[in-house]
């Protein structure tokens, strides 16, 4: 899981699999937000979960949040190689959407 | 919609020298960020401007960083006498600055400063 002190985590898996990456958070946020960075890019949103939301979609990303033991989930479901890149989750404890992120976790998706 | 924009994609600076990277948000954004990116520290927050007010600039060096927007559709992040230390890629993010909403967040592709 991504966070604190913890080192920039991988993942290998093959093409086809699913895959649950886990971010734990320190603070208090109003919104957990799940970004996706592929070489070269900046970091692109996938899924933003308010606090008051346990579970969130978008087509084979699913995005969950416990705000009890301030942990977030974000799971893709039938993996593709274009999913390769570095997951990162976010937390805002402004209100302004200054984010604080996570180490990230590489995926690779293997063929 | 083209997006963030940030120029130049590259920059190689000898130590010492000034370095200016500049982002160009979305057009209606009014919320624009500064964030460093480095494989030891990760992304960090360093300057935020709302309507081109600088608001928050926690993250920033006190010393040799400055960021300014003069105009809605820029914003530039200046480094003086960079230090290898300031290697890094250097992103921009804008948004239309809803609280606590962020569902438009969106960032440049960044500028990867090398400092030899």
């Amino acid at each position: 899981s991504q966070w604190g002190e913890e080192n920039l985590q991988a993942l290998s898996i093959q093409e086809g699999e699913d895959v649950t990456m886990n971010c734990s958070y320190k603070t208090y946020t109003t919104v957990v937000q799940w970004y996706r960075q592929k070489s070269g890019k900046g970091p692109a949103q996938l899924i933003l979960i308010r606090s008051n939301e346990r579970e969130k979609r978008s087509g084979r990303l699913r995005a969950t949040l416990d705000t009890s033991s301030q942990s977030s989930s974000l799971s893709i479901t039938g993996t593709l190689a274009t999913d390769t890149a570095v997951y990162f989750c976010a937390t805002d404890d402004s209100g302004y959407n200054k984010l604080t992120f996570g180490k990230g976790t590489v995926l690779l998706v293997s063929p | 919609n083209a997006g963030v924009i940030q120029t130049p994609r590259h920059k190689v600076t000898g130590k010492g020298q000034e370095a200016t990277l500049w982002c160009e948000p979305i057009s209606g954004h009014s919320a624009v960020f500064w964030y460093r990116q480095t494989i030891v520290q990760g992304l960090e927050f360093l300057t935020y401007f709302r309507n081109q007010a600088p608001i928050d600039d926690s993250g920033m060096p006190k010393e040799r960083f400055s960021a300014q927007m003069p105009n809605q559709s820029h914003s530039t992040l200046k480094i003086q006498s960079t230090q290898p230390q300031d290697s890094a890629v250097y992103l921009c993010a804008s948004s239309l600055d809803l609280k606590g909403r962020g569902s438009d967040y969106t960032f440049g592709s960044g500028t990867r400063l090398l400092v030899i």
